[in-house]
């Protein structure tokens, strides 16, 4: 089952706009990661934030994590058209061995 | 700089027959992951390796599924007498020893049940 919600489902902008992708989990959690996917392709890793961790940065990428409401946001900003995927959150769950529990995901289109 | 290797990239039988899938993780790394991922869906977790030994499986992971790490090295995943439910989207992934390590991906099969 997934762990949580990512909100929007789908988010379309114009190139050079920032694009906010939020992610909510259930549990308590080690950490939680972001990646992106390409049509019919696998997950790229873009970040990982610890859970004693509040924000973390990565090129465009901001991502910051709130424990207390268990929620994550990924900021992309100055986006390129390259930026079009599916974003998804996934949380490594305390107790939970290492393995990712992924959200549905947030379809990403970034237009000319 | 070599990633996790996945082969083949898809893959079509008829219902009823077996079929392997290959994982070739990066070589510095001791975890070694399988996912399935639906579409529409995010990733769902399947079974997971450190080193040869299978340490956490799914209840996903019915009877009809098997996977192994042999040498703690490649890993295969073979789904016995496929059911059309099996139709998904096949991943693998991989990520160094310790409690805070990205996993990696390979770019998946795609399994298709006629």
């Amino acid at each position: 089952s997934q762990q949580g919600e990512e909100d929007p489902q789908a988010l379309s902008i114009q190139e050079g706009e920032n694009a906010t992708m939020n992610c909510s989990y259930k549990t308590s959690i080690n950490n939680l990661q972001w990646y992106r996917q390409n049509s019919g392709r696998g997950l790229v890793h873009l970040i990982l934030i610890r859970s004693n961790e509040r924000e973390k940065h990565s090129g465009r990428l901001r991502v910051t994590l709130d424990t207390s409401k268990k929620s994550s946001s990924l900021l992309i900003t100055a986006s390129r058209a390259a930026d079009t995927a599916s974003y998804f959150c996934a949380t490594s769950l305390t107790g939970g061995g290492n393995k990712l529990t992924f959200g549905t995901g947030t379809q990403l289109k970034v237009e000319l | 700089d070599t990633g996790v290797s996945q082969d083949p990239r898809h893959k079509i039988t008829k219902r009823g027959q077996n079929v392997t899938f290959r994982c070739d993780p990066i070589s510095e790394h001791n975890r070694l992951y399988w996912y399935r991922q639906t579409l529409g869906q995010g990733p769902e977790f399947l079974t997971y390796f450190q080193n040869e030994a299978q340490l956490e499986k799914s209840r996903l992971l019915s009877d009809r599924f098997s996977a192994e790490r042999p040498k703690g090295s490649f890993s295969t995943l073979e789904i016995q007498r496929t059911e059309q439910g099996d139709s998904a989207m096949y991943l693998c992934a991989s990520s160094s020893t310790g409690l805070n390590q990205p996993q990696h991906f390979g770019d998946g099969t795609r399994l298709s049940i006629l």
